[in-house]
């Protein structure tokens, strides 16, 4: 059963990049697309971006000048750099399994969620 | 970006009795290949969302079948057939037609 791990700074100075990994376990990094969640808090949920084992992205559009997401197949992790960032994107951040096919063919999306983990920025 | 609104924002339901949530997308979900991409995650306290609900309405691996989806194009419902203690939490919606993914507000199901 694959498990997703968040790892990286809880706190953030303003202006300063935002750093995430996401370790993942149980099954390889290779098959899947990988995501990034966040949501601030009491509030709803926002797609950040994914990323294909291949180093193909794509990124939500007002994220999209500051952010940069990876991924190292050979560690199974992916990461997400968020660049300048301000007290707005002080929020619970989430990795996740973007998708699989079920044996009837349907799409199971967002099956697989890490813990979260609470980034804050401020000075 | 496809916008998902929910309704009611909150809910308070007796044990035992059905709870039902809307979802609105702003654009049909129905893609080209007959498919419709609408999904609901429950989200308890202090926890990440998990899966409930994936294409309109098949239900997830371990999920109740007192829980049940329904719904086409832009309108979508979410029915709980005898709320339990356990369901309290809040209710998200999400569409994977397009990128950006997006999600409802979220509802917050009480008992």
């Amino acid at each position: 059963q694959v498990q997703l791990q968040e790892s990286g700074p809880g706190l953030v100075k303003p202006s300063e990049t935002l750093s995430l990994t996401c370790t993942v376990s149980g099954d390889s990094i290779n098959y899947y697309w990988w995501t990034w969640i966040r949501q601030p808090a009491g509030k709803g949920l926002e797609w950040i971006g994914r990323v294909f084992p291949s180093g193909v992205t794509e990124y939500n559009p007002s994220l999209k000048s500051r952010l940069t997401m990876s991924i190292d197949t050979s560690k199974n992790q992916f990461s997400l750099n968020l660049k300048s960032v301000t007290a707005a994107d002080t929020a619970v951040y989430f990795c996740v399994r973007d998708h699989y096919f079920d044996n009837s063919g349907i799409r199971v999306a967002f099956d697989t969620w890490g813990q979260g983990t609470m980034v804050t920025v401020s000075s | 970006d496809i916008v998902m609104t929910q309704t009611p924002l909150s809910l308070s339901v007796t044990p035992g009795q059905p709870a039902s949530i809307s979802c609105k997308s702003s654009q049909s979900l129905l893609h080209s290949n007959g498919k419709t991409y609408l999904y609901w995650y429950l989200q308890k306290a202090g926890q990440a969302p998990q899966l409930l609900i994936s294409e309109v309405s098949s239900r997830f691996s371990g999920v109740p079948d007192r829980f049940s989806g329904s719904g086409s194009g832009t309108d979508f419902t979410l029915k709980i057939s005898r709320v339990e203690a356990e369901d309290v939490g809040f209710y998200h919606c999400s569409q994977t037609l397009q990128t950006p993914r997006t999600f409802g507000q979220g509802t917050k199901l009480e008992i």
